[in-house]
């Protein structure tokens, strides 16, 4: 089965820090992974996605995710962070396969609060 | 950008009571999903369906009937409701399944009292 870890509950940074949100998966082959991300009372919103290729992939916002398949893990960065990234971030991976096609595992989420 | 609707926004019951939310997606997705949202658990999967008439279990379906009527419709139902259904529901939908991008719904507030 597969399995996505978010090791970091919450992370707090301050305004123009970098960032970088962790997150590891589990699996016997390569998954698509992807970030979501959920401002405050709404729904998620994809801000990347990853299946092959350059393993560093950008997204929306200035944010880019690194692939590492020796150490399955897929970290979110993001060089300098402002005061409106503050939200939910969650990782995401699916490699289902006939019926469990299109089916994603999201990580538990990381809350992250940015000082302004 | 994908349009996902989802009613009611808010709801309460009581415990044993009957519930149904709505999920509409007007971009002729294939797929469709519910999902529920806790503290420390993050997205579960409830239910999927791939198309019209279609449903697939998801990983938390305990509790929960779906309905797909129609391809833009796809109902969640809890018939009796209990209070470990408080939660915060979301639907969303993709064009197909594995490496598409899921668009999200703005999500049902559902306590079970």
């Amino acid at each position: 089965a597969q399995s996505v870890t978010q090791p970091d509950a919450r992370v707090t940074v301050s305004e123009g820090a970098s960032l970088q949100l962790r997150c590891k998966y589990s699996s016997s082959v390569t998954p698509y992974l992807f970030w979501y991300v959920q401002y405050p009372r709404q729904g998620l919103q994809l801000l990347l996605k990853y299946y092959s290729g350059d393993p560093v992939v950008q997204g929306v916002n200035g944010f880019e995710a690194e692939f590492s398949k020796s150490n399955s893990s897929f970290h979110l960065r993001k060089a300098s962070v402002h005061w409106s990234d503050s939200a939910v971030y969650f990782c995401a991976v699916s490699m289902g396969t006939g019926a469990n096609t299109g089916k994603l595992t999201f990580g538990h989420g990381t809350i992250l609060r940015v000082h302004p | 950008e994908a349009a996902v609707t989802q009613s009611p926004r808010n709801k309460v019951t009581v415990t044993g009571g009957n519930v149904t939310l709505s999920c509409r997606q007007t971009n002729s997705h294939n797929y469709m999903y519910w999902y529920r949202q806790d503290t420390g658990h993050g997205l579960r999967l409830i239910h999927y369906s791939y198309g019209a008439g279609n449903l697939q279990i998801g990983d938390v379906p305990d509790g929960y009937k779906a309905t797909r009527t129609t391809q833009e419709d796809f109902f969640l139902l809890l018939e009796l409701a209990s209070p470990s259904q408080t939660s915060l529901y979301f639907c969303a939908s993709s064009l197909g399944g594995l490496q598409d991008t899921q668009y999200f719904g703005p999500g049902t507030r559902l306590l079970v009292l």
